[in-house]
């Protein structure tokens, strides 16, 4: 079971739309409609954003959003804010009650 | 309210055992909902350990730490459980338990966490 890859940052400005990427593989991302979305900021726990594949709980801004197209999911946040900083991991159901995590996504807020 | 609170920070030297626990209360905590756990190492990112199911005790692992950990859980308290029987300096890491939905809801995902278990492991 690899980790599933995302991209090790990703920047913007203030009120720009960024897309966080993460590439599985047929056996995970590609295969379940499983995929979830988590927001840790430094020392906090993470926090579910988005989950199978592009739905929000409840609580959470509407400037998140999510898809997924063959092996690669993408989460989109739009109209960037300082508080939006920080690190993000993608999840994918694996099968059998198992799951794999991406690598995190540290975003930086310029 | 649901809440998952974890257990204290640990020091622990190479070669001892361990039990760090997760009290989970605002659910009904033995039917409907699994208990994952989820190791962070320091400064890198999130990795899934093992999971259980408090009703029936069916527990999955993680093929890279299959019989280094073993995870349980008793429903009279609904609190989860960590344990190592020998631990490695690469044990040192934060553990995180988060709620997992039933299978039945196809709720595949976590969606409640704890605030972390802080485990230091050092001669």
């Amino acid at each position: 079971q690899s980790a599933l890859t995302q991209p090790a940052s990703v920047s913007g400005s203030p009120g720009q739309s960024i897309t966080i990427s993460c590439t599985g593989t047929s056996s995970d991302v590609g295969d379940y409609n499983y995929v979830s979305w988590y927001q840790q900021h430094p020392g906090k726990a993470p926090q579910l954003m988005i989950y199978d594949v592009n739905n929000r709980p409840s609580g959470v801004s509407n400037r998140f959003s999510g898809s997924k197209s063959g092996n690669t999911a993408s989460l989109t946040i739009s109209g960037l804010q300082a508080e939006d900083e920080a690190d993000y991991y993608c999840s994918s159901y694996t099968g059998s009650s198992t799951w794999v995590f991406g690598g995190g996504t540290k975003v930086t807020v310029l | 309210e649901v809440q998952l609170v974890q257990s204290g920070a640990e020091v622990k030297k190479p070669g001892e055992s361990l039990k760090i626990s997760c009290k989970c209360s605002g659910y009904n905590f033995g039917s409907n909902y699994w208990i994952g756990w989820v190791r962070q190492m320091p400064g890198k990112g999130l990795e899934w350990m093992g999971i259980i199911f408090p009703g029936d005790s069916d527990t999955r692992y993680s093929p890279s730490l299959q019989g280094h950990i073993t995870i349980s859980a008793d429903k009279s308290i609904s609190t989860a459980y960590l344990q190592w029987s020998s631990l490695k300096a690469s044990d040192t890491a934060i553990y995180y338990c988060a709620r997992k939905g039933s299978d039945s809801s196809r709720m595949y995902y976590f969606d409640y966490w704890g605030q972390g278990t802080l485990v230091t492991v050092s001669s």
